[in-house]
């Protein structure tokens, strides 16, 4: 079946590590797009990806870090820099190039980070 | 850039009244707009989008909603409302000259029986 991948679903860290959340994609989808959700705060945009090796800083981008080597992948890595990493990260697709902005996205079931 | 703005943290209804989750929009041109759910630690679903043409826009499980340009507006609605329709309803705007979108703060639906 088609669809976004994140993993993993739950992740514990001790402060000062770096981590990475995995996000796979078999929608063929052009745009990738991470994003942030703190209760009360609805979802903020951390980096989005339109096309493969570029990418594009959100609101948030301080502390996180992406890479778009592959279509089908967008890796998260959140830095030691982050100063408040625990939060629920969704990533999601869209065929948003072709369709200049009008494309719905895909979400994924989203990974739960937690530093200890 | 865009932005959208939900003014309710929560709505309640009784089921089998009518539902309306409401959401404003900022963004320079037209817009994009979208309406998407979340239930309780998953990813969000996409509900309906407004690209052009008819004002009133229907989309899955019995929703709806309708631009209004000249009021920034974009009200989630349904006829009549479920139990299940329970969850968090988020609202989003996606400008015509980037592919970033935008997400409101959420609106958490209650229904009760």
């Amino acid at each position: 079946d088609g669809g976004i991948t994140q993993s993993p679903k739950y992740l514990f860290r001790k402060e000062g590590q770096n981590v990475t959340l995995s996000c796979e994609q078999n929608l063929n989808h052009d745009a990738m797009y991470w994003y942030r959700q703190d209760p009360g705060q609805g979802l903020r945009l951390i980096y989005y990806s339109q096309i493969v090796n570029d990418f594009q800083k959100g609101d948030i981008a301080e502390g996180y870090s992406v890479s778009r080597e592959k279509k089908e992948s967008f890796p998260l890595t959140v830095t030691s820099a982050q100063k408040n990493p625990t939060a629920f990260y969704l990533c999601a697709s869209s065929n948003a190039w072709e369709l200049s902005g009008s494309g719905e996205l895909f979400f994924g079931e989203g990974s739960r980070l937690t530093v200890l | 850039a865009q932005s959208v703005a939900q003014p309710e943290d929560q709505v309640n209804v009784a089921e089998g009244n009518p539902l309306t989750v409401k959401c404003t929009y900022s963004v320079s041109g037209n817009p994009y707009l979208f309406w998407y759910v979340q239930y309780p630690n998953r990813g969000l679903q996409f509900l309906l989008k407004y690209i052009t043409g008819d004002n009133l826009v229907k989309g899955s499980y019995g929703f709806e909603a309708e631009f209004n340009k000249s009021q920034t507006s974009f009200h989630l609605k349904k006829p009549s409302a479920l139990v299940s329709d329970s969850a968090l309803y988020f609202c989003a705007v996606s400008g015509r000259e980037n592919n970033d979108m935008r997400f409101g703060a959420g609106t958490r639906l209650t229904v009760k029986p």
